[in-house]
Parts: C-alpha cells; sequence; structure tokens
C-alpha cells in the first residue's frame, strides 16, 4: 500500500540549532513529494516540492528538503531554527492520480 | 485577492443535525478537496473536485455529502451529524492537477458535535 511516514510526532530543537523532520514514503514509482506547514490556528502553506528537477529543493523561511529515491526519503531541514518556526510540518505525496496523501505531521517545537 | 475563505469559522451541533460548510475560492482553480484534521492523523481527504459540476470519493467519504455548482464554490454537508465527525475541516483548491500542483488552503472550521 502506499503511504506517508513521518518519523517523530514531536520535535525540540535550541534556537540556532539544525533542524531535521523526517518523511519517508512507500512507492516504486517517484512521485510528487512536499512539505506544508501550519501555524497555530491556521490553515496549511507550502513550504516547498519537489517535481522531478533537482533533487535538493530549496522552499521558503530557509528550509529546503533533498529527494533521496534509493531510500525513498524526502527529509526537511534548516540550518538554524528560529523562534518563528514553531509550527507543525506537514510531508505530503502524490503517487500518480488526483490527490495527495498526508503524513500524520510533525510538530516542532524551538527551545529559546 | 482573498484566496481561500471558509464559513463558519467555528459551529457546535447535535447529534443528528445538519449544516453546510462553505468553501469559496477567487483563483478561478479548477480543482478543490475537503480536509478533515484530526490529531494524530493528519490530513484526511473527504470528497474532492475536478471541475464545475463534478465529484468525486476521497479517503473518508461516509456520513458528507458535497456539490460544486459553481466553480468558486464547493459545499460539504453534513446530513445527520455524529460525534465521530468532530474534527478541524479544511478546504483546499489547485489550478491544476492537484496531486501534482500547489494545493492552496482555507482557515478551517473548528466543528464539534455532541
Amino acid at each position: 500500500a502506499q503511504s506517508v511516514t513521518q518519523l517523530g510526532s514531536h520535535v525540540s530543537v535550541s534556537e540556532g540549532a539544525l533542524v531535521l523532520l523526517r518523511c519517508n514514503y512507500s512507492s516504486s514509482v517517484p512521485p510528487y513529494l512536499f512539505w506544508y506547514v501550519q501555524y497555530p490556528n491556521q490553515g496549511l502553506q507550502l513550504l516547498l516540492k519537489y517535481t522531478s528537477a533537482a533533487t535538493l529543493v530549496k522552499g521558503i523561511n530557509g528550509f529546503e528538503a533533498e529527494f533521496k529515491k534509493s531510500e525513498t526519503s524526502f527529509h526537511l531541514t534548516k540550518p538554524s531554527a528560529h523562534m518563528s518556526d514553531a509550527a507543525e510540518y506537514f510531508c505530503a505525496v502524490n503517487f500518480g492520480n488526483e490527490k495527495l496523501t498526508f503524513g500524520t505531521g510533525t510538530r516542532l517545537t524551538i527551545i529559546p | 485577492n482573498a484566496g481561500v475563505t471558509q464559513t463558519p469559522k467555528f459551529r457546535v451541533l447535535k447529534t443528528g443535525q445538519s449544516m453546510t460548510l462553505l468553501c469559496a475560492q477567487d483563483m478561478n482553480h479548477e480543482y478543490m478537496y475537503w480536509y478533515r484534521q484530526d490529531p494524530g492523523m493528519g490530513l484526511r481527504l473527504i470528497h474532492y473536485s475536478v471541475g464545475e459540476g463534478t465529484t468525486a470519493k476521497g479517503e473518508v467519504p461516509d456520513g458528507y455529502n458535497v456539490s460544486r455548482l459553481k466553480k468558486q464554490n464547493f459545499l460539504l454537508g453534513l446530513e445527520s451529524a455524529a460525534p465521530s465527525q468532530t474534527s478541524v475541516y479544511f478546504c483546499a483548491s489547485s489550478y491544476v492537477r492537484g496531486g501534482t500542483d500547489t494545493q492552496y488552503f482555507g482557515p478551517g472550521t473548528r466543528l464539534t458535535v455532541l
């Protein structure tokens, strides 16, 4: 079955530290991959997306993600966390149809 | 340009009551979606539409109906609300095929069914 797995429902990092949020998917076909961010009491907004161009994708607010086909992964990183990065992050995958399949989300907490 | 708007923002229903959630977009998008968000479960697709007059079932369609009579509006109906439908509901839209294109989300409707 096609699925999206986000390891760690909660991640805490210190301000200025590296942010690493993990996403793995199950598919034999290279999919379209997305990261969305949800700030408290808001809807989701796109951080970045991979659509079969460069494997390293840069997004907004200093985030980037690398598509690794051999590992079926699309992990999200940011070199230096800022307090404003506190939010919930969702990985989403298109498996070749009209729809997106979302992971269960990772809540990121930034420690001052 | 308001983007995607949802009405209402909050609602409390009693079991068995009915209601309609309205989603409107002003971006001339073809595709529209309804999701529900529950703790620890991410977003799950309820129904979607690939154009005016069309609708299709998503992952969790039971207990919901939808209509897309106008391109800019997508309505989600609950005919007989149940406590299991307590959730936050998000509408989204995209210009082209939603699996490959950016989806734009509304601010959500928080529904409680007592």
